[in-house]
Order: structure tokens, then sequence, then C-alpha cells
């Protein structure tokens, strides 16, 4: 049973340019949710997709956005890339919205320069 | 807007050594808590968990986390660390009527010397 996958697992982007990162969840969950998680911080929350649709959503701006797809997969698109976009970016699948155990992927390390 | 703090950035100890690791939120209403390890290049793993009940909870590996509802705090303790226990080390809150959205604490890098 695979767990969470998330592809690429290393991504290099200049500024300006934009980026489509990809999640596929854990078998059995519906609801997958985006983190950032900067060099010695603690992942934050970007936004929650379940039903195809948007949420939830922290506190990050409108370059920052997601799709699910009716398998439940999900990309994470972010515009504009600046140099404080360079993280791990985390994808985490759970069955259904209500507060339960929460699958991590290993996530996708972006720089940009 | 509810956040974690966790006390300690770093924590060196030697194999055999106990380990405390103070985690405090602040949210005013019910919520459940969470310990996540990161073992180096892995994903993050559920350490445990607390939603209700015994506060006092065991997880896996040997961990275990005490929920003091009046001091707002979870702290994650192990008796007795091993090498293998090198990792870092996540406290996250998760409100209940905020769906399963997690807020993490920064973290606790943990280093066992053998």
């Amino acid at each position: 049973d695979a767990g969470v996958t998330q592809s690429p697992t290393h991504l290099i982007k200049t500024r300006g340019q934009q980026v489509t990162l990809r999640c596929s969840p854990k078998s059995g969950h519906d609801t997958v949710s985006w983190y950032q998680q900067a060099l010695g911080q603690g992942p934050q929350f970007i936004f929650q997709y379940y039903e195809e649709e948007e949420r939830q959503r922290g506190n990050f701006p409108d370059r920052f956005s997601g799709h699910q797809f009716p398998n439940y997969s999900s990309e994470l698109n972010v515009n504009a890339l600046l140099l404080g976009d360079s993280a791990l970016y985390l994808c985490a699948s759970s069955p259904g919205t209500g507060g339960s155990k929460a699958f991590f992927g290993q996530g996708t390390r972006l720089t940009v320069v | 807007a509810q956040s974690v703090s966790q006390h300690n950035h770093h924590v060196i100890l030697s194999e055999a050594a106990s380990l405390e690791l103070g985690c405090n939120y602040s949210y005013g209403g019910t919520v459940n808590l969470f310990w996540y390890v990161q073992y180096p290049g892995q994903h993050l793993q559920l350490l445990l968990k607390y939603f209700s009940g015994d506060p006092l909870v065991k997880g896996i590996k040997g961990f275990e986390a005490e929920f003091i509802k009046s001091k707002f705090s979870f702290n994650l303790r192990k008796p007795s660390v091993q090498w293998s226990d090198t990792a870092e080390y996540f406290c996250a809150v998760n409100p209940k009527a905020a769906g399963n959205k997690l807020t993490f604490g920064g973290g606790t890098r943990v280093l066992v010397k053998p």
C-alpha cells in the first residue's frame, strides 16, 4: 500500500517563474493538505483540498494556488516565484476533513535562484 | 490565531539519557495534539496523538506525552534514548473546529551521541 507520494523530489527554478508540484494521497484518503517548511522551521499550512475544492487556507498569497482531481491527487502551483519561496513543500493526506491522523509525503525541495 | 512554541531548538544527549521536549500552544478551545518525528532524509511520521481521554498518551518507540490542559502543554518524554532517536521532533495542534489543519511548532533537533 503506497503512502503519500510527491513529485518531483527536487526542483530548481528561477525567480519569476512558475512551478507545479504534485501529490498522490495514501490509498483511501480523500483530503489533501499542503504545507511549506522553510529551512529550520516547522511546516506551515498552505491550504487543504476536499471534494475538489479548497476548504481551508493559511496565510499565503494568491500566488499559491492548487487543484484536486477526481482521483484525489492534487497539485500545488506557485506563480511569480520569489527567493523566499525556497522551501520543502509537504503534502499530507487524511481520510475526511474532521481532525484525524495525517500522513505526510517526503516533500519536494524547491530552490529558487 | 493559534500558535505552538517548542522550548528548545537543539538538544544533545548521550544514549540512555532521558528526554523531555516541551511544547506549549495558545488556543482557547478544544484541540487535538500531535507529536511528529522527522528522521534524517525521511518524511514526517506520527509519534503519538491526543484526542481525548487519558491525558498521558503512549506512542511508538517508547515515547509518551502528557497533556496538561491548565498549562496548555503537551510535553514529549522518553525515559532512555537510543542513537536511532536522532531526529527532528515537531509538536502540532489541530483545533477541533478547524478541520484537520495542523499548526506546527518550530521543531527541536535532537542529537543522541552513542
